[in-house]
């Protein structure tokens, strides 16, 4: 099956600083990759959908300028954190479709926990 | 936007009972996911169901669009089913956005 990865699993960073979290299709390509946000006991809100070889689409209330996503292949989607606060800590997790198969199906990778101190 | 609603919030089970996990939706879809999040928080694929009727071993899903609801049914519980459903749907004519419900959180004990 598809399968989708994300790295690091887990960061903690100082106040101030800059996190990438790299969300990966390993086996199929991607077009489109979605990243979201869950925090704790909450269900998942979509951040941001991020196209290939252009610019991401941004949901409402989502900072582009602290959230920057770069698609710069068909496998491979970055979401960069800048001058992160604690109240960014959360869960964040990457879900890609297959663009081959144009199937609706989406695929999530297994997260990636921030920690801002 | 499209609003989705789960049932129940929370459940707790024996080991081999049954359950079902309702979705209600608000729109018309054309794309409607079941995930089970284990306590890692790794979201697991269990059915793309916009309609009709799947089984996949103990679990089984009934998508009625007509009437906006979707049901997760699991049969058996084990201890291993543990963790949050959620429900997640794509308006008809949307962008490809998934919307997803609160999550119904499972506990089986043994």
């Amino acid at each position: 099956g598809a399968v989708v990865s994300q790295h690091p699993s887990r960061v903690i960073c100082k106040s101030g600083t800059s996190v990438k979290i790299e969300c990966r299709s390993l086996d199929f390509q991607a077009t489109t990759m979605f990243w979201y946000r869950q925090f704790p006991k909450q269900s998942l809100m979509l951040m941001a959908t991020s196209n290939e070889g252009s610019k991401a689409t941004y949901e409402q209330g989502v900072e582009k300028d602290k959230f920057l996503i770069n698609h710069a292949s068909l496998t491979l989607s970055t979401l960069t954190v800048t001058s992160a606060h604690p109240e960014d800590s959360s869960f964040y997790i990457c879900s890609a479709r297959d663009s081959r198969t144009g199937g609706d199906t989406q695929y999530f990778g297994p997260g990636t926990r921030l920690t801002v101190l | 936007g499209i609003q989705v609603e789960q049932s129940p919030p929370d459940l707790i089970l024996q080991e081999g009972a049954n359950s079902t996990l309702r979705c209600n939706f608000s729109d018309s879809v054309n794309n409607l996911q079941w995930f089970h999040q284990n306590p890692w928080g790794q979201l697991i694929n269990l059915f793309y169901i916009p309609s009709g009727t799947k089984q996949n071993g103990r679990l089984s899903a009934t998508t009625v669009a007509t009437e906006r609801y979707s049901l997760l049914y699991i049969s058996s519980s084990q201890t291993t089913d543990s963790g949050v459903y959620f429900c997640a749907v794509e308006r008809t004519g949307g962008s490809e956005k998934l919307v997803f419900g609160k999550g119904t959180k499972l506990t089986v004990n043994p």
